[in-house]
């Protein structure tokens, strides 16, 4: 079974970092780009990152541009997110997601909740 | 960046009857573009891809169309648990994706 689970939310203050991490399962992890999409508590989806295989190729919304660091390490089938000089507006639930080849997202993790708040 | 805004915000329909949601790029995306859908407390679910393909396991009653900037995701027949919020998404401009904003389809 395709599976991607999200760890590493937590309430932290302004200002401080974290690191979420997502382990993949069931599929060849370094075939495929990933993702990291987040959704504010009531609001809509908005993309995160994106990495694609090798590492080579690294997107960022312009709203984490400069603070967020995606990576991953295809030996552990694994994906993270290094969030520094976090805000209360970053808070949200994160989700890892596969891509379908193309840039469809086809699987999607249950998410990890960053809040954000002193 | 590449808009996209999906109209309306919210759509009443009666279970049984079809629904049409649209999504409208600020740009050209050609046909790179996605359809999901949410239910509360879900992750969102792919549904089409490349503006009318279905994704593994969507049925039938789902179908996507357009290219370009207008975009329709059609619903017909609508079951229980095809109420949700949907969303559009494009993926033409790697790697710069963006999302709509929602439509909610609730239940007349």
């Amino acid at each position: 079974e395709v599976q991607l689970v999200e760890s590493g939310g937590d309430l932290v203050q302004p200002g401080r970092s974290l690191r979420l991490s997502c382990a993949a399962s069931g599929f060849t992890f370094d075939d495929y780009v990933m993702h990291w999409v987040r959704q504010a508590p009531g609001k809509g989806l908005e993309w995160v990152s994106s990495i694609d295989w090798n590492s080579i190729s690294i997107g960022y919304a312009d709203s984490v541009k400069g603070r967020f660091t995606v990576s991953r390490d295809n030996a552990k089938n694994s994906l993270y997110l290094q969030m520094n000089s976090l805000r209360t507006d970053d808070t949200a639930l994160y989700y890892c997601v596969k891509d379908l080849g193309g840039g469809a997202f086809d699987i999607w993790g249950l998410g990890t909740l960053l809040t954000v708040s002193s | 960046e590449i808009v996209l805004t999906q109209s309306p915000a919210t759509l009443s329909v009666s279970p049984g009857e079809g629904a049409t949601l649209s999504c409208r790029a600020s740009q050209s995306v050609s046909s790179n573009l996605a359809w999901y859908h949410q239910k509360p407390g879900q992750a969102p679910r792919l549904l089409i891809y490349g503006a009318s393909t279905r994704a593994t396991g969507i049925p039938a009653r789902f179908s996507g169309s357009g290219s370009g900037t207008e975009f329709t995701l059609t619903i017909s027949s609508l079951q229980s648990e095809d109420f949700a919020v949907y969303y559009c998404q494009q993926y033409n401009n790697w790697p710069m994706y963006t999302f709509g904003q929602g439509t909610k389809l609730e239940i007349k």
